[in-house]
C-alpha cells in the first residue's frame, strides 16, 4: 500500500505570514514528488516538483524533502488570500502513477 | 505549455445510460494519461492509467466493463462510464504526463462533473 499523510488540520494564517505544510510517505522507493494546489470544485494545480534532497524555491514557494526521513514540505512566504485553497502532496510510485495526500486546507486571513 | 482539457465539464444523466469523457493534451504529446475520481471533501483516487496503443491498466476495485478508456492518438484519451447508477455520480479528471528532459510532470485537465439521477 503506497500511503502519503497528511495529516494538520485546517491551517489558518494572516496575510504575509509563511505557510507550512508537511507530507510524508511510505514507499521508500519513491524519487519525485509534487505538490499541488486544488480551489474548491477545481482539479489540481501543480505548483511545485521536487526530486533531490534539499530546498527548491520558485517564487513564493519552497518545498522541502529529506528522502532519509521519508518527509517532504512545503512553505508560502508572504501568504495572499488567493493563497487560499486545498495542498495535496503527491508521490510517484510504481510505473509512474501518483499516491496523493488527503490534502491540507489553508485559510489565508486578510 | 502543458495544457489539458476535458469535456463536457458537466454532466447529467439518467441511471442506465453511458457517458464519455474526453480529456486531450493541447500543446504536448502524452503516450501515458491517468483518470481519477473525487468524491466530495475526499482525495484524489487513480482509477487507471490509460496508454496510447495499448490496454488500460485500472486500479484494484475499478471495474474495466464500466469504466472503459480508450488512448486513440498522442493527444486524447476518452472514459466512457457504462451503465450508470447514481453512486457514479463524482468529479472525474484527467491527467497527462508530461514528459521533459530532466524531470516529468502530470497536468490536470478541469475536470468533469457526473451526476447520475
Amino acid at each position: 500500500q503506497k500511503e502519503v499523510e497528511q495529516n494538520s488540520g485546517p491551517l489558518s494564517v494572516p496575510e504575509g505570514a509563511i505557510a507550512s505544510l508537511n507530507c510524508t510517505y511510505s514507499d521508500r522507493g519513491s524519487q519525485s514528488f509534487f505538490w499541488y494546489r486544488q480551489y474548491s470544485g477545481k482539479s489540481p494545480e501543480l505548483i511545485m516538483f521536487i526530486y533531490s534532497n534539499g530546498d527548491k524555491e520558485d517564487g513564493r514557494f519552497t518545498a522541502q524533502l529529506n528522502k532519509a526521513s521519508q518527509y517532504v514540505s512545503l512553505l508560502i512566504r508572504d501568504s495572499q488570500p488567493s493563497d487560499s485553497a486545498t495542498y495535496l502532496c503527491a508521490a510517484v510510485y510504481g510505473n509512474n502513477r501518483l499516491a496523493f495526500g488527503k490534502g491540507n486546507q489553508v485559510v489565508v486571513i486578510p | 505549455g502543458a495544457v489539458v482539457s476535458q469535456h463536457p465539464s458537466r454532466v447529467i444523466c439518467k441511471s442506465g445510460t453511458s457517458v464519455k469523457i474526453e480529456c486531450r493534451s493541447l500543446d504536448f504529446q502524452a503516450t501515458t494519461m491517468f483518470w481519477y475520481r473525487q468524491f466530495p471533501k475526499k482525495s484524489l483516487m487513480l482509477m487507471a492509467t490509460s496508454n496510447e496503443g495499448s490496454k488500460a491498466t485500472y486500479e484494484q476495485g475499478v471495474e474495466k466493463d464500466k469504466f472503459l478508456i480508450n488512448h486513440a492518438s498522442l493527444t486524447l484519451s476518452t472514459l466512457t462510464v457504462t451503465s450508470a447508477h447514481p453512486e457514479d455520480s463524482s468529479f472525474y479528471i484527467c491527467s497527462a504526463r508530461y514528459e521533459a528532459r530532466y524531470s516529468y510532470e502530470q497536468y490536470f485537465g478541469p475536470g468533469t462533473r457526473l451526476t447520475v439521477t
